[in-house]
């Protein structure tokens, strides 16, 4: 069975640090590693991560894949209180009848105190 | 607003009565997914529907759990006989069959809350 884990499952920063999130994966037929952001409600996609060693960015956002370690991690610089919310990282299955049935990590809950 | 939508957004039942949550997914999208999040958890996949067929359903999802798809567009997923246990969030998402994995657009959830 597929499985997805996430550390730290908390993590309290103050505005201005920089934070990494790490997400591990054990996943039958591996096609690509997602992170998303939740807060009260859906969550939202960030980025889609498919080759090993090419960073993602977007903002003060940035994640990368290691293939060889089976992991990812999503890297937040100058943390802002607005990026408080659980950020979870997922893979999706690669095929057959399950086709993009996501499996979740358990999620880190981040605070960002002012 | 075009989005997936859900109904109603927060529930609160009593133990012992059934539940029935709605989720319209974007008009264009023929694959619609159920997941549970519970507190502190990520969300886990329930079932999940091509069209009106439903392809999988996940070992979560006990006899009291039925989903429905019956046109290929809007879902059902019906509690019956609900438990403190199902307390949780149930999110809705869909996409397109020809779509990307990440191309998988989340409702606003439904909160349950078993009382």
């Amino acid at each position: 069975e597929d499985k997805v884990v996430q550390s730290p499952l908390s993590l309290v920063v103050h505005e201005g640090d920089t934070v990494t999130l790490n997400c591990s994966y054990e996943v039958t037929n591996f096609r690509s590693l997602l992170w998303y952001k939740q807060e009260k409600k859906a969550p939202t996609f960030l980025f889609m991560l498919t080759s090993s060693g090419i960073e993602k960015k977007s903002g003060r956002l940035s994640s990368i894949l290691d293939k060889k370690e089976l992991s990812s991690i999503l890297n937040i610089t100058a943390t802002q209180t607005g990026d408080s919310a659980i950020y979870l990282c997922a893979s999706p299955n690669a095929g057959g009848t399950s086709y993009g049935k996501l499996t979740f990590g358990q999620g880190t809950i981040l605070t960002v105190h002012p | 607003d075009t989005g997936v939508s859900q109904n109603p957004r927060h529930k609160i039942t009593k133990r012992g009565q059934n539940v029935t949550f709605r989720c319209d997914p974007i008009s264009e999208h023929n694959r619609l997914y159920w997941y549970r999040q519970t507190l502190g958890q990520g969300p886990e996949f329930l079932t999940y529907f091509q069209n009106e067929a439903q392809l999988e359903k996940s070992r979560l999802l006990s006899d009291r759990f039925s989903a429905e798809r019956p046109k290929g567009s809007f879902s059902t997923l019906e509690i019956q006989r609900t438990e403190q246990g199902d307390s949780a969030m149930y999110l809705c998402a869909s996409s397109r069959s020809t779509g990307q994995a990440h191309e998988q657009f989340f409702g606003p959830g439904t909160r349950l809350t078993v009382l």
